[in-house]
């Protein structure tokens, strides 16, 4: 198994430009989880995923929308890139209980110029 | 809100030294869950502590959970170089009624020099 996978691995924005962040996961697991991690400010949740279909926001949302279109996948998209989006996103899935014993993608390093 | 505090916030050490990194709160959780993130990589899961007191072992690093379910330590025995990284801990709390939340601490950085 790969467990949980990211694409891309580094990407550079100008502000302004869109893009989507691409989590797969082959542990068949139902949660689904988008976080940023920031310097000096740990892990922030921003949108989440309890099942095919259904989204949920997070702790700091603003900027990001996100779709599960298939139990495997799911996308985080910003619309229009700022600087204060330049971090490291990382994906993440649980099996059995939300937000519960997480495995996490290797994380996208995002720089926004 | 749940707030977690780890401390120290670094830590730099020779190898074979023992330390311990701490994680406090306020609030009582359901579980605590402790990760290790290396530079470039996501955080993985070491253990997950549920009951009041509990005490777990993996090879060299021992985590407790407090009496009373508002803090937790890890223990390092003998550091070895394979042990640098980012140490998270994690707040898990089901408030019932489907709510789950999970708080994450700021980490503590581990340097461990050979």
């Amino acid at each position: 198994n790969a467990g949980v996978t990211q694409t891309p691995k580094f990407r550079v924005l100008k502000t302004g430009q869109s893009m989507t962040l691409l989590c797969a996961q082959d542990m068949n697991h139902e949660y689904m989880y988008w976080y940023r991690q920031d310097p000096g400010m740990g892990l922030r949740l921003i949108h989440y995923s309890v099942g095919e279909g259904t989204t949920a926001k997070g702790e700091v949302p603003d900027g990001y929308n996100v779709s599960r279109l298939k139990k495997q996948n799911f996308l985080l998209g910003l619309e229009s890139a700022a600087p204060s989006q330049t971090s490291v996103y990382f994906c993440a899935s649980t099996l059995g209980t939300p937000f519960y014993e997480q495995y996490f993608g290797p994380g996208t390093r995002l720089t926004v110029t | 809100t749940q707030l977690l505090e780890q401390s120290p916030q670094f830590l730099s050490i020779q190898e074979g030294e023992n330390l311990t990194v701490y994680c406090n709160s306020s609030s009582v959780f359901s579980s605590l869950q402790w990760y290790r993130q290396e530079p470039g990589e996501g955080p993985v899961l070491l253990v997950t502590v549920v009951t009041g007191g509990e005490v777990k072992k993996l090879k060299r690093l021992t985590f407790q959970f407090g009496d009373a379910r508002k803090d937790s330590s890890l223990h390092i025995t003998a550091a070895q170089p394979g042990d640098t990284g980012l140490y998270l801990c994690a707040g898990f709390a089901y408030s019932g009624a489907g709510s789950y939340q999970l708080t994450f601490g700021k980490g503590t950085k581990l340097s461990v020099i050979p």
